[in-house]
């Protein structure tokens, strides 16, 4: 089973639906990133959060927003979809010691018609 | 200027030869570098961290000029399981990790 797994994998909504975007890890980790990937413009980051009440806006969380229910867990929404939040979202943990090493999910393909 | 700058490529190599890519960063206060790598549709891995004296893992080579602010990644006879996307990344403080947008390698037979 994957360290980082992420839900769902795939997904396709309409313009002005809610959506979540679900993370959980077992790796023990307690710093959690949201970050998205879009052809041409590589990783941009969404939020983060280096524990269970701690949140950051990352580069570009305007129409996002995040909820760290507990230390394994950390979700994504969208509350009104749009479709150029059409992307690759990527979930990543990494452990207080800066190592720099982030180990990622396998990614959720959201698109919004 | 873009935090951090790579080229694109793609750079297409035969396999067994050598490639070399440069990334390039514009603050100078960054303090940690990275190359991550990123097979298509997969999440993206650490390759190896980049040191200021430099270091080699097997056949891949990682270098840091700080005072032109570029970092470089050298592989060595190149192996077609090498084709995949280099992403260079820099850290700053606990700011977190900025990435750049990749280089495409694809090695042929």
């Amino acid at each position: 089973d994957a360290d980082v797994t992420q839900t769902p994998r795939n997904r396709i909504t309409k313009t002005g639906k809610r959506i979540m975007l679900e993370c959980s890890q077992t790796k023990g980790h307690d710093r959690m990133y949201w970050y998205r990937q879009d052809p041409g413009l590589g990783l941009r980051l969404i939020y983060y959060s280096f524990d269970v009440k701690d949140i950051n806006k990352g580069e570009i969380s305007d129409g996002y927003s995040v909820s760290r229910q507990a230390q394994a867990k950390f979700s994504l929404s969208l509350e009104s979809a749009i479709p150029n939040q059409t992307a690759l979202y990527f979930c990543a943990t990494s452990d207080r010691r800066e190592t720099g090493e982030l180990f990622f999910g396998e990614g959720s393909r959201l698109t919004v018609l | 200027r873009k935090e951090v700058e790579q080229d694109p490529g793609p750079f297409n190599v035969p396999e067994g030869a050598t490639v070399a890519f440069n990334c390039t960063y514009s603050n100078s206060a960054s303090q940690s570098f990275f190359w991550y790598r990123q097979d298509c549709r997969k999440e993206p891995k650490l390759l190896m961290s980049v040191y200021s004296s430099g270091n080699e893992d097997g056949r891949f080579t990682a270098q840091l000029n700080r005072a032109s602010q570029y970092i470089s990644l050298l592989i060595r006879d190149s192996k077609l399981s090498d084709s995949a996307t280099y992403l260079c990344v820099v850290k700053r403080g606990a700011d977190g990790l900025t990435f750049g947008k990749g280089t495409h390698l694809i090695i042929q037979p």
